[in-house]
């Protein structure tokens, strides 16, 4: 049982570049997340998925897409990148009917240079 | 001023002292509060869960909301330089799955 899993762990991409995060958990679970975290901004809620085939907005949702590939599998895109976002991402998963109950991924550390 | 805030820190006590980290925030709507802690690179992991006001006792843990306050902490006793990471609290208000996270406060155990 390997929990919330992320591709790459460490990515450097040039301004400009695209990407795509992947996440795949094990667990059965039916929501997963992304975030951000910064330093002085903490986790940032980028979207989410309440079950397969839905995604919604979170807090910061400008320059990514997502997509909800089936139950398991829940990736990040980045179509242009800007410096603005390096930063850590982390996936996380819940099988608790509100959602708060959340399983992290290790991250994946972004720069954009 | 932000939904949630969280005394950065850092922290740093000895072995064996009783720890006392604490966030307060705004929206009365809130009514789950979750402490999670993340050691250095790796991803935060849950380690209180509580509904409501009142505490929640888990090993040498425990969790206190006092919502009358929007106050709620959290109290490490014995503290172990395993414990050395940082504390984060994530509030819900129960209708739209999202968390709202204060910044987390650094912890440091010394031997």
């Amino acid at each position: 049982n390997a929990g919330v899993t992320q591709t790459p762990k460490f990515q450097v991409l040039k301004t400009g570049q695209s990407m795509t995060l992947q996440c795949a958990q094990d667990m059965n679970h039916n929501s997963m997340y992304w975030y951000r975290q910064d330093p002085g901004m903490g986790l940032r809620l980028i979207y989410y998925s309440a079950s397969e085939g839905t995604t919604d907005k979170g807090e910061v949702p400008n320059g990514y897409n997502v997509s909800r590939l089936n139950k398991r599998e829940f990736s990040l895109r980045l179509e242009s990148a800007a410096p603005s976002q390096t930063s850590v991402y982390f996936c996380a998963s819940s099988s608790d009917s509100l959602g708060y109950e959340q399983y992290f991924g290790p991250g994946t550390r972004l720069t954009v240079t | 001023q932000k939904e949630v805030e969280q005394d950065p820190g850092p922290l740093s006590v000895p072995e064996g002292a009783i720890v006392s980290l604490n966030c307060t925030y705004s929206n009365s709507a809130f009514q789950y509060f979750m402490w999670y802690r993340q050691y250095s690179r790796k991803g935060p992991e849950l380690l209180m869960y509580t509904y409501s006001s009142g505490n929640k006792e888990d090993g040498r843990f425990t969790a206190q909301v006092d919502k009358s306050s929007k106050y709620i902490s959290l109290f490490i006793r014995d503290s172990q330089p395993s414990d050395s990471a940082t504390y984060l609290c994530a509030m819900g208000a129960g209708n739209n799955r999202k968390l709202i996270w204060g910044l987390g406060t650094s912890l440091a155990v010394n031997p």
